[in-house]
C-alpha cells in the first residue's frame, strides 16, 4: 500500500505568516490528494481536493500544489482561526490513507 | 444542507461488538459513496472503510478486515459499521463521511462522530 508522510510534524507561526506543509507519497498518486483542517472537538474540514482545487467556502489564503509524489499546502496571511492540525489524504483508489498530520500552533 | 449524524457508540468490553449508524439528510443518499474515518485519542485520522452508493463495492483498511463490516440501507438513508472482536486500540471517535460524485475517496462532508470506548 501507498504510505503518506508529512513534514514538518509541527510548526509554530504568527498571525500574518505564510505557512507551508509538505506531503509525500511513496508512489505516484497523480493529483489524487486532499488536505483537511482539524480542530479539537470538531469534524475535520476538507480544504483542497485534486491536489489544488479549493473546496467551496474555503478562504483563498489556502492553496495546494503538486502532483505525483510531492504536494504542498500553503496558507498565506495566517489567521487566528487557522491554528489546527492539517492532514493530507491519498485518494483516487482505496486505501484512502491519511498522512500523520502537521500541527500549526501559535509562536 | 448535507447532514450526517452518527449514533451507536458507547463503552464496550474487549472482545465485544457494537454497531454504529450514520443517517444522512439533505442529499440523495443512494447516489453517494460513503466512508468511515476514525481518530483514536492523541492520534491522527485513520480511514476505516468505504462503500459505493449501491453497496456493491466495499473497501477496508487491511488491518481491520474481518472484524469490521460496513453496509448501508438506502431506503433508510443509513450507513452502518459493525465492529466485532473489539480491542482497546479500537477506542476512537468514528466519523461517517460523504464523497463527491463521481467518488474518488474524498470527504467533503463529515458527521460530528460517535465515541467508541473499549475498556474492561
Amino acid at each position: 500500500d501507498i504510505q503518506m508522510t508529512q513534514s514538518p510534524s509541527s510548526l509554530s507561526a504568527s498571525v500574518g505568516d505564510r505557512v507551508t506543509v509538505t506531503c509525500r507519497a511513496n508512489q505516484d498518486i497523480g493529483f489524487y490528494l486532499a488536505w483537511y483542517q482539524h480542530k479539537p472537538g470538531t469534524a475535520p474540514k476538507l480544504l483542497i481536493y485534486g491536489a489544488s482545487a479549493l473546496q467551496s467556502g474555503v478562504p483563498s489564503r489556502f492553496s495546494g500544489s503538486g502532483s505525483g509524489t510531492e504536494f504542498t499546502l500553503t496558507i498565506n496571511n495566517l489567521q487566528p482561526e487557522d491554528f489546527a492540525v492539517y492532514y493530507c489524504q491519498k485518494c483516487g483508489s482505496a486505501p484512502y490513507t491519511f498522512g500523520p498530520g502537521t500541527k500549526v500552533d501559535l509562536k | 444542507d448535507v447532514q450526517l449524524v452518527e449514533s451507536g457508540g458507547g463503552l464496550v468490553k474487549p472482545g465485544g461488538s457494537l454497531r454504529l449508524s450514520c443517517t444522512g439528510s439533505g442529499f440523495t443518499f443512494s447516489s453517494y459513496s460513503m466512508s468511515w474515518v476514525r481518530q483514536a485519542p492523541q492520534k491522527g485520522l485513520e480511514w476505516v472503510a468505504s462503500i459505493s452508493n449501491t453497496g456493491s463495492n466495499i473497501d477496508y483498511e487491511d488491518s481491520l478486515k474481518g472484524r469490521f463490516t460496513v453496509s448501508r440501507d438506502n431506503a433508510r438513508n443509513t450507513l452502518y459499521l459493525e465492529l466485532k472482536q473489539l480491542r482497546v486500540e479500537d477506542t476512537a471517535v468514528y466519523h461517517c463521511t460523504r464523497d463527491f460524485r463521481p467518488p474518488r475517496g474524498y470527504s467533503p462532508h463529515w458527521g460530528q462522530g460517535t465515541q467508541v470506548t473499549v475498556s474492561s
